[in-house]
């Protein structure tokens, strides 16, 4: 099983600032998903195939990396971007997510 | 609309069993690869299992094998859960959520509101 480690596992940004989330996978994997959770609401969609950002999602996020190393970025922090972002890989079965980071506006 | 709405949660006693149900609307159902994602109370996600587009392709994790059965109905736009001999470890929200087959994009598009499964004596 692939295991994937997020870091941090909490982090606050203050609007306007740049934010990064970093996903790491135990093995290679040759894509990474992100999904966007709010509390009492399901995940959404977020970046799929690594960099590209699903219907709806604001140009200040982007995606990046390749093998075991993958990252989330905002490249402007704004109050409605807090949530809780969780990488996931299907390259291998069974799939798998990480553990979460929770971004908080301060 | 893209719709996929749970049903068949609520408080169970350990060892006791329970079927969930996801009703699917607005897409083309049996164009998509279904899954049940389940997430415990302030933790995060965790695939539970998958089913082919046919229903005739079924995956589990470990911790569920023998105990949990995944299947749908594609003239019913229905995904399914039977969970069998429920452990305290198995309280969650359960998540439906679907994959497009015909996309080669490997994360779920859509995904249910939820619905909780209290295992507690």
């Amino acid at each position: 099983e692939i295991v994937l480690t997020q870091s941090p596992t909490t982090i606050a940004a203050s609007p306007g600032e740049k934010v990064t989330i970093t996903c790491r996978a135990s093995s290679s994997v040759s894509y990474m998903y992100w999904y966007q959770q709010k509390p009492g609401a399901s995940p959404k969609p977020w970046i799929y195939d690594t960099s590209k950002l699903a219907s709806g999602v604001p140009n200040r996020f982007s995606g990046s990396g390749s093998g075991t190393s993958y990252s989330l970025t905002i490249n402007t922090m704004e109050t409605e971007d807090a949530a809780t972002y969780y990488c996931q890989q299907w390259s291998s079965t069974p799939l798998t997510f990480g553990s979460g980071t929770k971004l908080e506006s301060k | 609309e893209v719709q996929l709405v749970e049903s068949g949660g609520g408080l169970v006693q350990p060892g006791r069993s329970l079927k969930l149900s996801c009703a699917a609307s607005g897409f083309t159902y049996s164009n998509y690869v279904m899954a049940w994602v389940r997430q415990a109370p302030t933790k995060g996600l965790e695939w539970v299992a998958s089913i082919s587009i046919g229903g005739g392709n079924t995956y589990y994790r470990d911790s569920v094998k023998g105990r949990f059965t995944i299947s749908r109905d594609n003239a019913k736009n229905t995904l399914y859960l039977q969970i069998d001999s429920l452990r305290t470890e198995d309280t969650a929200t359960y998540y439906c959520a679907g994959r497009d087959y015909n996309k080669y994009i490997y994360y779920f598009d859509y995904w249910g509101q939820g619905v909780m499964v209290t295992v507690s004596s």
